[in-house]
């Protein structure tokens, strides 16, 4: 398997534009998270999904941020509008059950 | 809620240097304990964990113990290598990782020649 895969590696917008990050998580996984790096608050989780079905999404920080997984083998993070202290970095993890969770490389955003 | 406490770096060490970076943990129940690590650039991979009291999660040469009655899970290495330097991050799930994790802040380690 290839692993979790995340689209755009690297994404810079300017303020107040729609940003859309993507997962492919590992195929046969049932969970799938989004979280957060930055280096002021250190990695947090923005919600999950079990059988793509939204979780708990206490972790969004605001309105702004929305996921979505239409499908088993897809899901979105779109920012709109997006704000400077949106820049992170977005990692995407997919696990099986309560096996351990495996992570994406990351999109690394940038919103000046 | 639930937190994780971790020494804070860098830490710098010389290779064959023996490793310990120190991981403390607030939690309701039992949960399980994770070591992840993250090289530069790239994502976290996990590194070892462990998922009730006493049991000892190994890899690498690394190993960490669940230590429910100090509330830690230490990572330990006998000789570090240069090849070794990355950002260690400790982390609990109180559902065994299907309810998601949450990090200590991460520990960069750097290890000289």
């Amino acid at each position: 398997d290839a692993g979790v895969i995340q689209s755009p590696r690297h994404e810079v917008t300017e303020m107040g534009q729609e940003v859309t990050l993507r997962c492919k998580p590992i195929s046969g996984h049932d969970y799938l998270f989004w979280y957060r790096q930055t280096m002021m608050r250190g990695l947090e989780l923005l919600i999950y999904f079990n059988n793509n079905v939204p979780i708990d999404d206490s972790g969004m920080p605001e309105d702004r941020f929305s996921a979505k997984m239409p499908n088993a083998s897809f899901s979105t993070l779109k920012i709109q509008p997006s704000e400077p202290r949106d820049s992170a970095v977005y990692f995407c993890a997919s696990s099986f059950s309560v096996a351990s969770a495996y992570f994406g490389p990351g999109t690394r955003l940038l919103v000046l | 809620g639930d937190s994780v406490t971790q020494m804070e770096g860098p830490v710098t060490l010389s290779e064959e240097a023996f490793l310990t970076i120190n991981c403390t943990y607030t939690a309701t129940g039992y949960p399980s304990l994770f070591w992840y690590v993250q090289y530069p650039g790239e994502g976290l991979q996990l590194l070892l964990k462990a998922t009730k009291a006493d049991d000892k999660g190994s890899n690498k040469g690394f190993e960490a113990t669940y230590r429910k009655e100090t509330t830690s899970f230490h990572l330990e290495k006998g000789s570090v290598q240069v090849s070794d330097s990355a950002v260690y991050f400790c982390a609990l799930s109180a559902g065994g990782g299907a309810d998601g994790l949450t990090f200590g802040k991460g520990t960069h380690l750097i290890i000289q020649p």
